[in-house]
Formats: C-alpha cells, structure tokens, sequence
C-alpha cells in the first residue's frame, strides 16, 4: 500500500521567517495530495491541498508545490505567526480511493 | 448544525473489556473512517466505509470491528481491549458531493486501556 514519509518531526522559527515540510509517497497512482494542521488538543483541519494535475497551488502565506517524477510535495508557510505553531500532517490518496494515507507529522513551533 | 461528533470524548478501560466508540454525522456523507493517532505515527487508518452496509479494512485492522448499518453512523468496537489500542481515536467523514476529497475529522476519543 501506500507509504508516506514526512520531514523534519520538529521545526522551531522565529516568526516572520518562513517554514518549508516536506513528504515523500511511494504509490505513483497517489494523485490528491492534502495538507492538515492539528493545533494542540483539537482536530485535524484541511489548510491547503494539490492535486497531481496541478504543480503549485497557493492560498495566502501557504503553499504546497508537487514533483511528481520525484513523488514528493512540499508545504511553505511564510511570514509565520505564533498561531501556525501546530502539528502539520501531510497525506496522500489516490483515484477511487477516499482514505487518506497521513505522513508521521511535523510540529512547528513559532517563536514570537 | 452539529456535523460530526464523537462519544465518549474520554474512556478508560480494563484489558480484556469490550469497548465501542460511536460516531455520528449530519451531513449524510458517503465516506467514513476511522483513525487512530499515536506520537510518531501520526493517523493511521483502521476501517472505512464509502456507503452504509460497505465497509473495508485499512492499515491496522485487527482487535477493531465496524458496522454501518445507517449513513450516519459508524461505530467502532474493540472486543477485547489491550493496552496497545491506548490512543486517540478520529472519526471523520466525507462527501462525495463537491468531490473535494477533504475529510472532516470529529473531536477525538482518548480511549486508555490499563
């Protein structure tokens, strides 16, 4: 089945500067790939996500680019705030397939 | 509007006991799940259902049983508890509608097994 691996497992900035996560997957009929952000003690939420047709999708200060030769996708958060420290999961599913399959998570921390 | 909520929130079981977590949505979403999250693992799945009466195993089935004999609900069964289902437990959901792809995730049950 599919495998998703997600780095780094912890990343600390000052706010302002910008944060990069990235995933690897291993399925190449993975074509949805969405990010969700888990703030301490509540539920996951989608923030942003790509699909395989689709290189770089922006909303705001986050991003997600694909490289689908490589199978992996990054997710850019610029200009952080302390309000995007939280646990972000990366996930991957392919045509015909609703089930997610989520990366280990990242938690950010963003010192003000 | 209450959308998709979980019961208990919190449960702290014997090993051995048999243990069901419910799941209940409004929305009248085809797709439900059920996920499990431990540190370093992030979610992993357990089953899914793409419609009542319809369900399938995910990638760590075993010691859990589902049923969905309506739309709205989902519940998930541990027949005998141990202590390696400790953890936090997610339903979510998801429409076919729209197609998105998005899932939208419960509030969690911390299920401790001793």
């Amino acid at each position: 089945g599919e495998n998703v691996e997600q780095h780094p497992s912890t990343l600390s900035v000052q706010e302002g500067d910008s944060a990069v996560i990235k995933c690897t997957y291993s399925d190449s009929a993975s074509n949805y790939f969405p990010w969700y952000k888990q703030e301490l003690g509540k539920r996951p939420q989608l923030i942003i996500d790509i699909r395989s047709n689709v290189g770089e999708k922006k909303d705001q200060r986050i991003a997600v680019t694909l490289n689908k030769t490589a199978k992996h996708f990054s997710l850019h958060i610029t200009e952080t705030q302390p309000e995007d420290s939280a646990v972000y999961f990366c996930a991957a599913s392919k045509a015909g397939r609703r089930a997610l399959t989520f990366g280990s998570g990242t938690r950010l921390q963003v010192q003000p | 509007d209450a959308g998709i909520t979980q019961s208990p929130r919190y449960k702290i079981t014997e090993t051995g006991r048999q243990v069901t977590l419910m799941c209940h949505q409004t929305w009248s979403h085809s797709y439900m799940f059920w996920y499990r999250q431990d540190l370093g693992h992030g979610l992993r799945l357990i089953y899914y259902s793409a419609a009542a009466d319809i369900t399938d195993k995910g990638e760590v089935p075993d010691g859990y049983v589902v049923s969905r004999s309506k739309t709205e609900n989902f519940p998930l069964t541990l027949e005998s508890a141990t202590r390696s289902q400790t953890s936090v437990y997610f339903c979510a959901s998801s429409g076919t509608v729209s197609n998105t792809g998005e899932l939208f995730f419960g509030e969690g049950s911390r299920l401790t097994v001793l």
